[in-house]
């Protein structure tokens, strides 16, 4: 079976601009946890997704957001980046109503 | 408030020996719990979860689960160089909440 996907893995932005970010799940998986990770920071939780609603929201302000399709696959924006927005962007997938999460590969966002 | 406690570290040990690495939690109807292992600029790695009391062993590595003390712990034996990453605590709290991760615990594994 294949992995979580996150594309693009890479990106380079300047403030102000915005960003998307997706995520494709395991296969049969119905959720997707989004967590933002800087250098000596645990994971910060951001979203997270099931069957296409937001079942819970971490604490980050309005401009980051969120959204999950009918396949389970799932966006994110950052709106207005800022320079503290630098980080890994992590996906995370589980079956829904069992917990064990499984990472993508992350999106590593670099804001000058 | 949903707490999961971690020693930051840096835990190093000798190759060859036991590593024990610590996560104590602050809900004790909380039902299952997970270690990853992420390695220095990647993701985090599910290696074992844990959902009764007692031990699960699984290779070298053995997750230790008391609820009663609302501790959960991650053996590693014979520790190799390979080993050296930060380990990472989850736990599902009961209710509608999402898996809370702990900050981690640096492990090194000195050759």
């Amino acid at each position: 079976k294949a992995g979580v996907t996150q594309t693009p893995r890479y990106l380079i932005k300047t403030r102000g601009q915005q960003v998307t970010l997706s995520c494709s799940p395991i296969s049969g998986h119905r959720s997707v946890s989004w967590y933002q990770q800087t250098p000596g920071q645990g994971l910060q939780f951001l979203f997270e997704y099931f069957s296409e609603t937001q079942r819970n929201k971490g604490n980050f302000p309005g401009r980051f957001s969120g959204r999950q399709f009918s396949n389970s696959r799932s966006e994110m924006n950052v709106s207005t980046l800022e320079l503290g927005d630098s980080a890994l962007y992590l996906c995370a997938s589980s079956l829904g109503v069992e917990k064990t999460q499984y990472f993508g590969p992350g999106t590593r966002l670099l804001v000058l | 408030q949903k707490e999961v406690e971690q020693n930051s570290g840096p835990l190093s040990v000798p190759e060859g020996a036991i590593a024990s690495l610590n996560c104590t939690y602050s809900d004790r109807g909380s039902q299952s719990f997970f270690w990853y292992r992420q390695y220095s600029g990647k993701s985090p790695e599910l290696i074992m979860s844990i959902y009764s009391n007692g031990d699960k062993e699984d290779g070298r590595f053995t997750a230790q689960l008391n609820k009663a003390s609302q501790y959960v712990s991650l053996l590693i034996r014979d520790s190799q160089p390979s080993d050296s990453a930060t380990y990472l605590c989850a736990v599902n709290f009961p209710g509608n909440t999402p898996l809370v991760f702990g900050k981690g615990t640096r492990l090194s594994v000195i050759a």
